[in-house]
């Protein structure tokens, strides 16, 4: 099964120091999205591409907070600097139809301490 | 704003019952409404898909009915057995492209044996 791919699982790190996640996508799919998960809020949307162009990033801090997707195979969410609320689950999903629903990877567990 | 409630945080039923799990939603025209299921330390998984004009929708032992004048999906898993314990969240999606979804916080089942 085709699968979504996000490194690291798990990063602790101190406040303040610069965060990045990745994510490979399915390949050719053409919509990327960047979800928080916490207990208190759910799922937010935090950015989405399609075709590698960003789409809607009205979700993310901004002052802190970048999404790129250098090459179809690659995503990339950045924290810098990194503060202890930023503290979450964060998952990459990808899809081309809402049909067949989107595909979400394992996430990456933040802990900023 | 939008909102999106799922009826309880968890539920807990004997196996072999069917298991309901409600989805309501406010100041939202949903174009489709998806269910996905997750488990521990682990992203969503698509289920199914149930349109604005579609009243029901069936795959195997789910069954999910969406009706837009009472702004709610029910969600059934029949002869529900231990495996099925997870947390079920419901998302609302826009419009028929592949834009973000609005996700619920969830509903934990537990299924008793």
């Amino acid at each position: 099964d085709a699968r979504v791919t996000q490194t690291p699982r798990h990063k602790v790190t101190e406040m303040g120091q610069e965060v990045t996640m990745r994510c490979q996508p399915i390949l050719g799919h053409n919509t990327v999205f960047w979800y928080r998960q916490t207990m208190m809020q759910g799922l937010e949307l935090l950015a989405y591409f399609r075709n590698r162009a960003p789409l809607d990033d009205s979700g993310m801090p901004k002052d802190r907070f970048s999404a790129e997707m250098p090459d179809a195979t690659l995503a990339t969410l950045k924290i810098q600097p990194s503060e202890p609320r930023d503290s979450a689950v964060y998952f990459c999903a990808s899809g081309t139809n809402p049909n067949y629903g989107y595909t979400f990877g394992s996430g990456t567990r933040l802990t900023v301490v | 704003s939008q909102k999106i409630e799922q009826n309880s945080e968890a539920l807990n039923i004997q196996e072999g019952k069917t298991a309901t799990l409600t989805c309501n939603y406010t100041n939202y025209s949903p174009a489709y409404l998806q269910w996905y299921r997750q488990d521990p330390g682990r992203g969503p998984v698509f289920l199914l898909l149930i349109r604005e004009n579609e009243k029901e929708k069936r795959k195997e032992r789910l069954k999910v009915t969406f009706d837009t004048t009472l702004k709610q999906s029910l969600f059934h898993i029949t002869a529900s057995q231990p495996a099925d314990s997870a947390t079920y969240l419901c998302a609302l999606g826009r419009d028929s492209g592949n834009t973000p979804l609005v996700f619920g916080k969830g509903t934990r089942l537990s299924v008793i044996a």
